[in-house]
C-alpha cells in the first residue's frame, strides 16, 4: 500500500524560501509522476506541478519561475522548494501520485500547511 | 490556461436522492476529465478518471459521463458517507486545472 506523507515548517517568514519534502513508502519512483497541488480558500486547488523519475518536469506557469521540484531516490522523497513567498502563498500543501498515461491524482498524502506571516 | 466551472454549489439533497453535479470546461477537453471527492479537513480522492472510467473501490452509486466541455458526475442514490465537496479536473492541456467545487450537503 503506497503512502505519502508531506513535512514541512508550518510557518515561513514573507520573501523567504518555502521547502517541502514528500516521503513516499510502499512503492517505487518508477512509471509515477510525483506531484505538488495547494489547496487555499481564495484560489481552490492549484496544481503545482509534477516531476518524473527521469527528470522530466512541469511546472505551473504562474509559479514557474519560484517553484523547483527534486526527486531523491535513494530516500524514497521529493521536494518542492517556493522561492520568495507572500501571503498568497498561504495554503494547504499536498503531495499527489499521478498516474501518467491517465493524468490523475490517485494517491494523495494528507497535506500539511504552510502559512507565509511575519 | 483552461478554466472549470462547477453547478451547482451547494446543493441540498437527501439520502437515496439522485444527485448531478456538472462540470464544464472553457474549451473542449475531449475526455481528459477526472473527478474527486474531497471530506472536511481530508485530501481529495480519485472517483472517475477519463470521463467515465471507475476508479477501483469506488461505490458504483457514482457514474460519470460528457465529452468536449461539458461533463456530469451522478450520484444514483446519495448515502450518508457521500456528503464532500466535488471537483473535476482537467488534463488536456498544461497547466492542469481544477474546478472551483460543488459542496453536496444534507437537506
Amino acid at each position: 500500500q503506497v503512502q505519502l506523507q508531506e513535512s514541512g515548517p508550518g510557518l515561513v517568514k514573507p520573501s523567504e524560501t518555502l521547502s517541502l519534502t514528500c516521503t513516499v513508502s510502499g512503492g517505487s519512483f518508477s512509471s509515477y509522476y510525483w506531484t505538488w497541488i495547494r489547496q487555499s480558500p481564495d484560489k481552490g486547488l492549484e496544481w503545482i506541478g509534477y516531476f518524473y523519475h527521469n527528470g522530466n518536469t512541469q511546472y505551473n506557469p504562474s509559479l514557474r519561475s519560484r517553484a523547483t521540484m527534486s526527486l531523491d531516490t535513494s530516500k524514497t522523497q521529493f521536494s518542492l522548494k517556493l522561492t520568495s513567498v507572500t501571503a498568497a502563498d498561504t495554503a494547504v500543501y499536498y503531495c499527489a501520485r499521478c498516474l501518467g498515461v491517465i493524468m490523475a491524482f490517485d494517491i494523495w498524502g494528507q497535506g500539511t500547511l504552510a502559512t507565509v506571516s511575519s | 490556461d483552461i478554466q472549470m466551472t462547477q453547478s451547482p454549489s451547494p446543493l441540498s439533497a437527501s439520502v437515496g436522492d439522485r444527485v448531478i453535479i456538472t462540470c464544464q470546461a472553457s474549451q473542449d477537453i475531449g475526455n481528459y476529465l477526472n473527478w474527486y471527492q474531497q471530506k472536511p479537513g481530508k485530501a481529495p480522492k480519485l472517483l472517475i478518471y477519463d470521463a467515465s472510467n471507475l476508479k477501483t473501490g469506488v461505490p458504483s452509486r457514482f457514474s460519470g459521463s460528457g465529452s468536449g466541455t461539458d461533463f456530469t458526475l451522478t450520484i444514483s442514490s446519495l448515502q450518508p458517507e457521500d456528503i464532500a465537496t466535488y471537483y473535476c479536473q482537467q488534463y488536456d492541456n498544461f497547466p492542469f486545472t481544477f474546478g472551483p467545487g460543488s459542496k453536496v450537503d444534507m437537506k
